[in-house]
Formats: C-alpha cells, structure tokens, sequence
C-alpha cells in the first residue's frame, strides 16, 4: 500500500535559519504530493503541491520538488519566522488508491525569535 | 472564502454516549471525509464518502458510522464513546474527479475529549 515517512520533530530553529524537512514515499501508482500546514489550534491548510516528476511546487518561501528517482519531496524554506512555527504533513494521493490522501506522521517545527 | 465549518471546536462526552460529529462545507465538493489525528500517529482516515448516501471505510473505521443525507453535510457517529475515542478529529472535502490533485479542505477540527 501507500506511505509516507517523514522525519520525526520537534524542529527548533532560530529565525532566519534554513529550514528542511524530509518526506518519502512509497505508492503503487503515480501519485500528486502535498505538504499541508497546521498552526495550533487549527485544522491543515494547503501548503503547496506538485503533480507530476520535477515539478516543483512553493508558496510563502517554501519550496519541494517531486523527486522520482528517490521517490522523495522535502520541504525547504530559506529564512524562517516565528509564524512558521508549526506542524507541516507531507501526503500523497494516487489515483489507483481512489485519490485518498495518505498522511506522513507530521513535523512539528518551533522557531525561536 | 470557501469554508468547511465542524459543528464544535471542543466536545467532553462520557462514556457510552452516542456522539454527533457535524461536517458542512459550502464549496459544492462531491468527496468528504472523516480523519482523527493523534500524536506520533498522524492523520487516519475514519470514513469517506464521493456522493449523497454512499460511504466507505477507511483504515480505521472500527467504533464509528457516517451519515450524508445532502451532498453538503457529512456526520461522523461514535454509537457508544469510549476512552480511546478521545481525539482530534477533522473533516475534509474536495472535488470528485480532480480531488486527488487539487488536495483537500479541512475544518478546523474538534477536539473530543471522553470520560
């Protein structure tokens, strides 16, 4: 079946600091990746997204690039803020698994001021 | 702004309790779906549904029912609470046909605590 991995948090940073998080996959099909974002006491918002191999998908300074050949699509951001902070999933959806969206754990990401 | 709208951010119900979990979103979405969210665990789809009166079980379906009587509500129903139902749990909608590219949109969860 599909999977997500992503590294485990929490992620503390100072502002201003470069920030990645890693994400993988697993999937039988073909399938269009996201990062969603969720700021306390909120549900997941839409971070950004990609559909097809070298696509590179960014919104707010972030950035991931779906990477085929190690079936991967880390999250960077160049100069994080305090409003970052935050919990960042990484999913999939693949039309052979009826488009579902399948969630890694979650990122937590603090940054310190 | 397009709104999916959960009923309650904070619920406490006791034990064997029949719980009512309310869903509408007003973006016409064919496709709703029920997850919980725990810590270390992520996001696990409960139930989903692609039209009026159809649903179907996801990874953890055990301890729950759904209801969509109209295309933009969708009900999550624990029949008898239990401890291990304490969770957060989120609605999602999204388009039938190009939900699995355009992604989703969540609610803002509600928080049920059982006791």
């Amino acid at each position: 079946g599909n999977s997500v991995t992503q590294m485990e948090g929490p992620v503390t940073l100072s502002e201003e600091a470069f920030l990645t998080i890693n994400c993988t996959y697993t999937a039988t099909g073909y399938p269009s990746l996201f990062w969603y974002v969720q700021y306390p006491g909120e549900g997941l918002q839409l971070l950004l997204k990609a559909t097809k191999a070298d696509d590179k998908g960014s919104n707010k300074g972030f950035e991931a690039t779906y990477r085929k050949e190690t079936t991967s699509f880390h999250l960077e951001k160049g100069s994080v803020q305090v409003s970052d902070s935050a919990v960042y999933f990484c999913a999939l959806s693949d039309k052979a698994a009826g488009n579902k969206l399948t969630f890694g754990g979650g990122t937590r990401v603090l940054v310190k001021p | 702004d397009v709104k999916v709208t959960q009923s309650s951010r904070y619920l406490v119900k006791r034990t064997g309790e029949k719980v009512f979990l309310e869903c509408v979103q007003d973006m016409d979405h064919e496709n709703m779906f029920w997850y919980r969210q725990d810590p270390g665990l992520g996001l696990r789809l409960i139930y989903f549904s692609y039209d009026v009166k159809m649903k179907e079980k996801g990874d953890i379906p055990e301890g729950y029912s759904v209801s969509r009587e109209k295309k933009e509500r969708f009900s999550l129903i624990l029949e008898s609470a239990s401890t291990n139902q304490t969770s957060m749990y989120l609605c999602a909608s999204s388009f039938g046909p190009s939900g699995g590219y355009r992604g989703y949109t969540f609610g803002s969860g509600t928080r049920l605590t059982v006791v």
